[in-house]
């Protein structure tokens, strides 16, 4: 069983606000991930880490920022929400090296900005 | 690019009914192919994976058989539950960071 861990688990907020989801794994891994779901479901990479001080934008072009501190910790921030950043977040994270590693994902934040 | 198609839903099936979801992929080599399940409200939970053509990947009484011929990985299970309802998303990748995620077909059954 994977240990990967997101806060809050939802979150209802104002717009311009500040706010940041947190993600933890105590699995050791090195590869983060954050995707973003739309409520019609698909998922769209939006971030993603080799390791520590690594962090890559991912597929679809986000206003959010991540950082890489720790290697058991990906938070990301969103400077300013606004309603169009509604959606579910759900981070995830792989094992270094070899072929064909699995993504363990977390449990998700779901985002309500109103 | 690498891209995965899936049945389209939703899917709506009566307690004890034999389940396909379908999903083929397009990619350049062989990729490992994956199939994942969204509970309501929670992640993504892995079901089963096949790395390399013919493999059958199976778990909880599914299982996906990896078809190089036809690019193919159909998620079949014999006897479906209402446990099952859930979102099912067919998923590719080249050991790279990066899964191809098809858009998921949301799974329901009724007792």
């Amino acid at each position: 069983e994977a240990d990967i861990y997101q806060t809050p688990r939802y979150l209802v907020i104002g717009t311009g606000k500040k706010i940041t989801l947190e993600c933890s794994q105590t699995m050791g891994h090195d590869k983060m991930y954050w995707y973003q779901q739309d409520p019609g479901m698909e998922l769209h990479l939006i971030h993603y880490s080799y390791g520590v001080n690594s962090t890559e934008k991912g597929d679809l072009s986000s206003e959010s920022t991540v950082s890489r501190i720790r290697t058991e910790h990906f938070p990301l921030t969103l400077e300013s929400a606004r309603p169009s950043h509604t959606s579910q977040y759900l981070c995830a994270s792989s094992p270094q090296g070899g072929l064909r590693e699995t993504q363990y994902f977390g449990p998700g934040t779901r985002l309500l900005v109103l | 690019g690498n891209s995965v198609t899936q049945m389209e839903g939703p899917v709506t099936l009566s307690e004890e009914a034999f389940l396909t979801i379908n999903c083929t992929y397009t990619a350049t080599g062989y990729p490992s192919l994956f199939w994942y399940v969204q509970y309501p409200g929670e992640g993504l939970q892995l079901l089963l994976k096949a790395t390399k053509a013919d493999d059958k990947g199976s778990n909880k009484g599914f299982e996906a058989t990896y078809r190089k011929e036809t690019t193919s990985f159909h998620l079949e299970k014999g006897s479906v539950q209402v446990s099952d309802s859930a979102v099912y998303f067919c998923a590719l990748n080249f050991g790279n960071e990066k899964l191809t995620f098809g858009t998921g077909t949301r799974l329901t059954i009724i007792p």
